[in-house]
């Protein structure tokens, strides 16, 4: 039973280009999301979160959607950078409760 | 200001033995959670505590596992009696506290291999 889902297991992006990553979830009790980036060999570092009460929320390079009606988000990243290669983890969180994580997006940039 | 602290980082036990994982809070962290990620997983999660309470232990299994967070000193995740299924990466995060706005702060994570 998995509520945060992330269908895409890799992506592949050429430097300079934009990098969207997708992530559905099915609990419409999720009020609080969050992106994770993991680099091999590290923990995860919080990158960019956003309330359901908000569509979008940006910061720098990063920008996170969220349409509550489709149950889905996405995180675009642009310009994308060779420093962003990493796994991605899409994690949702009911108020004050656990945070659910997606299994994690592998994202390459290509030169 | 060190942030959350794992060790071992890496731990090679052979099945049957106990396996014991610490983690360290980021400084004024009072709230711990462990994670396990499987190979080609996401992360799962596994507990939460705050100093010498268990608040969540839905994500832990019922038998062998078994985690603490004492007033002094680090949080322990204990597996007893491991199994080669044990063998995974577990994550510790803390957080100052439980609130709808804060995010949780990982360790490097522990790699545990059963052979």
């Amino acid at each position: 039973d998995q509520q945060v889902k992330q269908n895409s297991p890799s992506l592949s992006v050429q430097e300079g280009r934009i990098s969207i990553l997708n992530c559905d979830y099915t609990n419409s009790m999720f009020d609080y999301f969050l992106w994770y980036k993991k680099y091999p060999a590290e923990g995860p570092t919080f990158l960019i979160s956003i309330s359901s009460i908000k569509d979008k929320n940006e910061d720098g390079r990063f920008t996170v959607f969220l349409n509550k009606s489709a149950k889905h988000l996405s995180l675009h990243i642009v310009p994308s950078q060779p420093g962003d290669s990493a796994v991605y983890f899409c994690a949702a969180r009911i108020r004050d409760d656990k945070i659910i994580f997606g299994k994690g997006t592998r994202l390459h940039i290509l030169p | 200001n060190a942030g959350v602290m794992q060790n071992p980082r890496h731990l090679v036990r052979r099945r049957g033995q106990e396996a014991r994982l610490r983690c360290s809070p980021m400084k004024g962290h009072s709230h711990v959670y462990w994670y396990r990620q499987l190979p080609e997983e996401g992360l799962k999660f596994m507990v939460y505590l705050q100093k010498e309470n268990i608040i969540d232990e839905s994500g832990m299994p019922k038998e062998r596992f078994s985690a603490e967070f004492p007033k002094e000193g680090p949080s322990i995740l204990r597996i007893q009696q491991v199994v080669r299924g044990d063998s995974a990466a577990y994550f510790c995060a803390s957080s100052p506290r439980l609130a709808l706005q804060e995010t949780q702060y990982f360790g490097p994570g522990t790699r545990l291999l059963v052979l």
